[in-house]
């Protein structure tokens, strides 16, 4: 069973900060890294998805970076708001063909107006 | 276009009932999963399919059967229910190398 470890458990950050946090991997035979976005009472819904080695992601002011080497993904969110309070989640697999996707516990992003 | 689609939202069993878990998707997608999530646990992995005709285990099979007999259809099996099992379970699709598409999840409490 592989290990995706994700820190904070859980953020309380002020509206109009930015924040940042990590997702952690087994880096040998990697071959992908997802991150979700899981509101309450809904299903978590795909912000991104990375392969390469550097590689950095944007979705408006949600930004994620790429380290296989090392095994880890940062996820930041530029001038938080209300509306970005949600669990957000990494998975990633291996080996390519191999669909299993492995979860981390997630991270619970508050933000406090 | 649907996405996917699980039946029921939520379902009491008693212990050592059976039922199955209904899941289809509508955007033709090879691959198709379904987790379960418990507190402080993440979603995790209990069977998932590559195709019609192709099952295998995730991290957490025992309890639960699969089957694939149509690329849109992906029912979850329990066989005898038990406490342990109670749990939020989420279906997903996608297509190879691109993100999930989850369903809206099924609660299910077992007594």
């Amino acid at each position: 069973i592989l290990n995706v470890e994700q820190s904070p458990q859980s953020l309380h950050v002020q509206e109009g900060d930015s924040t940042n946090f990590t997702c952690s991997f087994p880096s040998s035979n990697f071959y992908a890294l997802h991150w979700y976005r899981w509101e309450t009472a809904k299903s978590p819904e795909a912000l991104f998805v990375m392969t390469l080695n550097g590689d950095e992601k944007k979705k408006g002011r949600i930004s994620a970076t790429l380290n296989t080497k090392e095994g880890y993904s940062y996820l930041y969110i530029k001038g938080s708001q209300p509306e970005d309070s949600a669990t957000y989640l990494c998975a990633s697999n291996y080996n390519f063909g191999n669909e299993k996707l492995t979860f981390g516990t997630g991270t619970r992003l508050t933000i406090i107006p | 276009n649907a996405g996917v689609t699980q039946t029921p939202k939520f379902q009491v069993l008693k212990t050592g009932q059976s039922m199955t878990l209904q899941c289809a998707q509508d955007m033709n997608h090879e691959y198709m999963s379904w987790y379960r999530q418990d507190p402080g646990m993440g979603l995790r992995l209990i069977h998932y399919s590559v195709g019609a005709g192709i099952t295998d285990q995730g991290e957490v099979p025992n309890g639960y059967n699969v089957s694939r007999s149509t690329t849109e259809d992906f029912p979850l099996r329990l066989l005898s229910a038990a406490p342990s099992q109670t749990s939020v379970y989420f279906c997903a699709s996608r297509r190879i190398d691109s993100p999930l598409h989850f369903g809206n999840g099924t609660r299910l409490t077992v007594t």
